[in-house]
């Protein structure tokens, strides 16, 4: 049983269209994360959601937006895609807030944007 | 606010020779120390961590890693490599538990490593 589970695992579309990713985690965690590794593999995180709360919004262009259903699932919708978009996009989870403890990572969802 | 150096882009090492990847870090209080490691088209997975305690803590695949609070670092080692362990490995750093306010961890760029046969 995956733990932490991203849809889609890639995605190539045009400039100017609207997508998301999906995100679920399984592990009753009260945090969860999205993380944007470009190019070079840098990680960095755009947002955290904890209770359905946003936490961190890490000077992300307003283009992104985390939507939180439920405390499992955290998606990611992205408006008006730009060619800088193009990366890989991690969802992850954690027990708690603050980072006392270890990420649980997806596999990730690579996005090309054309 | 913390920051994560891991000071080697590359490194080849011959399968069966020891390893060392090297981690800095910058936060004024006891950090909360972790390295990942991920394979090719596949996310992060935890090696191991450092919150408290024993300075030398030891992870999965064989790996262990130092705390150093003089030198501020938490370097990253294993004995023996196998073919493997060729991936990319992240140093990360966390604030801890903040009660109000809350920040994810901090990576390093990451270290990729190359295993020679």
């Amino acid at each position: 049983d995956t733990a932490v589970s991203q849809t889609p695992k890639y995605l190539v579309t045009q400039m100017g269209n609207d997508k998301s990713i999906k995100c679920e985690q399984n592990l009753g965690h009260d945090t969860m994360y999205w993380y944007k590794q470009d190019s070079k593999k840098f990680l960095k995180i755009m947002f955290s959601y904890n209770n359905k709360e946003l936490i961190i919004n890490e000077t992300v262009p307003n283009r992104f937006s985390p939507k939180s259903p439920d405390k499992a699932h955290l998606n990611l919708h992205i408006n008006s895609l730009e060619l800088g978009d193009s990366a890989v996009y991690f969802c992850a989870s954690s027990q708690y807030q603050g980072s006392t403890g270890e990420l649980f990572f997806g596999e990730g969802s690579r996005l090309t944007v054309l | 606010a913390q920051s994560v150096t891991q000071p080697d882009i590359h490194i080849t090492v011959s399968e069966g020779a020891s390893l060392e990847l090297r981690c800095n870090y910058s936060y004024g209080a006891t950090p909360y120390l972790f390295w990942y490691v991920q394979s090719p088209g596949q996310g992060l997975q935890l090696l191991l961590k450092y919150f408290s305690g024993d300075t030398l803590v030891q992870g999965i695949k064989g790996f262990e890693a130092e705390f150093k609070r003089s030198q501020s670092s938490f370097n990253l080692r294993k004995p023996s490599v196998h073919w493997s362990d060729a991936a990319e490995y992240f140093c990360a750093v966390g604030a801890g538990f903040s009660g109000g306010g809350a920040d994810g961890l901090t990576f390093g760029k990451g270290t990729h490593l190359i295993i020679q046969p």
